[in-house]
């Protein structure tokens, strides 16, 4: 039972370019949703969070979107950089578990 | 300021051995947490811990594996006995009170593989 799904193994995106990375749950109790980074051989890398009591949080490059009432939500990079090239995972908590999607493989071409 | 530290990194066991995975926490987090890690797919929940308490072990197979985290000392994950499908990448992460509001973070993992 996948409560956290990421349907695109991978992405590939033109530097300077958007990426938009998606992530739906079906569990309507989560209220706290997490992205994060994860490089090969290193663990993941906290990037940008939002409560559900919020519909967007942006930091820097980095934006998150939540639909609710979709149950959806989704990471904007603008614009894109080589170094974002890497495995991007959305989590989801009601508590302090996290709740993992499987990851997509961002690939940003130069 | 350190941060999470796993050892090590890399282990190696054949079937029937234990493995033991370390976790330092970052300095001032009391709390600590394992997820798995299987190829191909999103970390798993493993063990939600304190100092000298188990909080949830819900996500923990119930037998062969178990988990400390003492007063002094790293947080150990132990696994007795192991077989190929113990075969992950285990992730430790700490956070300096009870997260779910607050970022767990993460150390680089512990891969094991068995033989």
């Amino acid at each position: 039972d996948q409560q956290v799904k990421q349907n695109s193994p991978s992405l590939s995106v033109q530097e300077g370019r958007i990426s938009i990375l998606n992530c739906d749950y079906t569990n309507s109790m989560f209220d706290y949703f997490l992205w994060y980074k994860k490089y090969p051989a290193e663990g993941p890398t906290f990037l940008i969070s939002i409560s559900s009591i919020k519909d967007k949080n942006e930091d820097g490059r980095f934006t998150v979107f939540l639909n609710k009432s979709a149950k959806h939500l989704s990471l904007h990079i603008v614009p894109s950089q080589p170094g974002d090239s890497a495995v991007y995972f959305c989590a989801a908590s009601d508590n302090y578990q996290l709740i993992w999607g499987a990851g997509t493989k961002l690939i940003i071409k130069p | 300021n350190a941060g999470v530290m796993q050892n090590p990194r890399h282990l190696v066991r054949r079937r029937g051995q234990e493995a033991r995975l370390r976790c330092s926490p970052m300095k001032g987090h009391s709390h600590v947490y394992w997820y798995r890690q299987l190829p191909e797919e999103g970390l798993k929940f493993m063990v939600y811990l304190q100092k000298e308490n188990i909080i949830d072990e819900s996500g923990m197979p119930k037998e062969r594996f178990s988990a400390e985290f003492p007063k002094e000392g790293p947080s150990i994950l132990r696994i007795q006995q192991v077989v190929r499908g113990d075969s992950a990448a285990y992730f430790c992460a700490s956070s300096p009170s009870r997260a779910g509001r607050e970022t767990q973070y993460f150390g680089p993992g512990t891969r094991l593989l068995v033989l």
